[in-house]
């Protein structure tokens, strides 16, 4: 089985501050691992995913994440945080591609919502 | 130009009535699913499917029933809704070989009074 955990369920930082949002994982299957945005009122944008490539990942919006298996962590950084990061972030794993037998089901964390301070 | 797009945006209703929601895709992806989300954000899967075959199923009351013509289309139909069907709906596709990177949809938000 597979879960996500996000520590902190707000987090708020100044503009310009470092943004860090925590996301450890369980699973049993080495993960896929990925970082969703929601802006309100919209649908889930994917930011970045780690699909056992390298371990530290580059996303959209100048957000990176790295891999940490020994820590079973997938943290999301950005070093400078805009206004318009305000948002609700998810972290999910999956068991992989279809392709590969996997199902590419998400299981979530329940989200981490970002707010940014003028 | 709407990769997948969702109907109808809102849909309030009552206790009792049957309502769908329907989800098209133009990406060309083989797989489509359902999510719910709940007032507090949570977000789990309901249902999968991969070239119109169900793959994943999970424990949802069988009042929700999938239904998918073609790759394009995947509907959600809910029978005898409840208070508890509240929630934001999502529709999602994929192309079956990205491990988890799928593009969702606006949303369908249903409110059950």
């Amino acid at each position: 089985a597979q879960s996500v955990t996000q520590l902190g369920s707000h987090v708020s930082v100044s503009e310009g501050a470092l943004v860090l949002l925590r996301c450890n994982y369980s699973s049993s299957v080495p993960p896929y691992l990925f970082w969703y945005v929601q802006y309100p009122n919209q649908g889930l944008q994917l930011l970045l995913k780690y699909t056992s490539a390298a371990t530290l990942v580059k996303g959209i919006n100048g957000f990176e994440a790295e891999f940490k298996k020994s820590e079973t962590s997938f943290h999301l950084t950005k070093p400078s945080a805009h206004m318009s990061d305000a948002a609700e972030y998810f972290c999910a794993v999956s068991d992989g591609p279809i392709t590969q037998g996997g199902s590419e089901k998400l299981v979530f964390g329940k989200g981490t919502k970002l707010t940014v301070n003028p | 130009d709407t990769a997948v797009s969702q109907t109808p945006k809102y849909l309030v209703t009552q206790m009792g009535n049957d309502k769908s929601i329907k989800c098209e895709q133009n990406l060309g992806h083989d797989t489509m699913y359902w999510y719910k989300q709940d007032s507090k954000k949570f977000l789990k899967i309901m249902f999968s499917y991969n070239n119109k075959e169900l793959i994943i199923n999970e424990t949802v009351p069988n009042r929700f029933s999938p239904k998918s013509p073609d790759k394009a289309h995947l509907n959600l139909h809910i029978n005898s809704l409840e208070l508890g069907d509240s929630a934001v709906y999502f529709c999602a596709s994929s192309q079956g070989y990205g491990g988890g990177e799928q593009y969702f949809g606006p949303g369908t938000r249903l409110t059950v009074t």
